[in-house]
């Protein structure tokens, strides 16, 4: 069974600094996809950044980019120049396009504070 | 584009009611949808998964009978919470897929309390 591990409960960090978000997953699969979500305090599930396990390259969006490491199966998020509307809950998730039910797995979230 | 409407928002109710929670996809067929519960401070947990026009997939230990789910169109799938209790309050979201392998868009989520 796929598992996906979130080992940081809870960060804070300055405005503008660069954080980086670990996440690391468990599967025998070659190909799948890896998403990270944000979910602010109003609780809309945002989908920050989506990488297929197939491409070598890092996904980036703007101020996010993930660190693919498939040998390792490690999935970090690193956020540029934060900022304090990036303060929300984080979570890495997991999902195998070839199975029969193809849901998501969710890891248990990293709390993030950007701090003014 | 891939807009999901879920409503309400919010739900408050006595104890014995049924709720309905409705999740629709706005600009796209949704072959699947997936319906998630979230207690505070918590990670989402998958409590069904429905395909239009076949019954909904249901995770172990979540009573079928106690929540209702029906995917009669591409667009649109309820959740109906029977006989509601107080332990049943919590946050509930939806998610729609367009086809296999594709993201997941949630619906804004609905925060149901039991009284």
């Amino acid at each position: 069974a796929q598992t996906v591990t979130q080992s940081q409960p809870e960060m804070s960090v300055q405005e503008a600094e660069t954080v980086t978000l670990s996440c690391t997953y468990d599967t025998s699969e070659s190909n799948y996809y890896l998403f990270w979500y944000k979910q602010p305090p109003s609780r809309q599930m945002i989908l920050v950044i989506r990488q297929e396990a197939y491409k070598q390259q890092n996904a980036t969006e703007n101020r996010f980019s993930v660190n693919f490491q498939k040998a390792a199966k490690s999935f970090s998020l690193k956020i540029s120049d934060s900022q304090l509307g990036d303060t929300a809950m984080y979570f890495c998730a997991f999902m195998n396009p070839m199975s029969r039910d193809d849901k998501i797995i969710f890891g248990k979230g990293t709390r993030l504070h950007i701090l003014p | 584009g891939a807009v999901v409407s879920q409503h309400p928002s919010r739900v408050i109710c006595k104890s014995g009611t049924s709720v309905k929670i409705e999740c629709r996809s706005l600009d796209f067929q949704a072959t699947t949808m997936f319906w998630y519960r979230q207690f505070p401070k918590q990670s989402l947990m998958l409590m069904a998964t429905s395909n239009e026009g076949s019954k909904a997939t249901y995770e172990q230990g979540v009573e079928k009978d106690k929540f209702l789910i029906n995917h009669a169109s591409l667009t649109l799938s309820t959740l109906t919470v029977t006989s509601a209790h107080p332990e049943d309050s919590s946050f509930y979201i939806c998610s729609a897929r367009a086809g296999t392998g594709g993201s997941q868009h949630f619906g804004d989520g609905t925060r149901l309390s039991i009284l």
